[in-house]
């Protein structure tokens, strides 16, 4: 069975750093492309980030520059590292697998607040 | 970035009505557009893949077409458990965008 376990998620004041964690099981994640998407009651859903199967990333303007993402396939694990966080970054996040989005986790909660 | 606008944003139906989600882009899609249904406090699930690839395990009520920029989801005889907030994916070019969603509240 897939799943897809996010961790990391917490609050974090403005300009700090978090770095999710999406743990995969029940395949290989060296094989597939998987993404990063945030959802907001205000902004709906939105892609965040995708890194390829041959380990190319591909980012929205809104967060170029400050969100890093990566695996270790080792450890069968998907990265957000994010940076120079906002309060607009303020967020359920999801780690997805493919494309299309075929399997998703149950997300984790970002808070940016002073 | 590509847009997709859904019609309606909410709708109210009863059991059994036949229901038809509308969601348009503002370039050509080809075939790459994805449906999903998202329950309260729940993950996204996806429906329905490339436009009307139906997927193991979803209803067979649940269908969907469409090609370029017009996309149909249709969901037949409604069931209550049908109660959720539909969106559009497309995957034609990055960024992949979502539509904005269409609830449906069942009467």
């Amino acid at each position: 069975e897939v799943q897809l376990v996010e961790s990391g998620g917490g609050l974090v004041q403005p300009g700090g750093s978090l770095r999710l964690s999406c743990a995969a099981s029940g395949f290989s994640l060296s094989g597939y492309w998987m993404h990063w998407v945030r959802q907001t009651p205000g902004k709906g859903l939105v892609w965040v980030s995708r890194i390829s199967s041959e380990g190319i990333a591909a980012y929205a303007d809104s967060v170029e520059g400050r969100f890093t993402i990566s695996r270790d396939n080792a450890k069968n694990t998907l990265y957000l590292q994010m940076n120079s966080l906002r309060a607009e970054d303020t967020a359920l996040y999801y780690c997805i697998r493919g494309a299309p989005f075929d399997h998703w986790g149950q997300g984790i909660v970002v808070t940016v607040s002073s | 970035e590509i847009v997709l606008t859904q019609s309606p944003d909410f709708q109210s139906v009863t059991p059994k009505e036949k229901v038809t989600i509308t969601c348009r882009a503002s370039q050509s899609l080809g075939g790459s557009l994805h449906w999903y249904q998202q329950k309260p406090d729940q993950s996204p699930k996806l429906l329905i893949q490339f436009a009307s690839q139906s997927l193991s395990g979803v209803p067979s009520r649940f269908s969907g077409s469409g090609s370029g920029t017009y996309f149909t989801l249709t969901i037949d005889s409604l069931e209550v458990e049908d109660a959720a907030t539909y969106y559009c994916l497309q995957s034609r070019s990055l960024p992949y965008t979502f539509g904005q969603g269409t609830k449906l509240d069942i009467k």
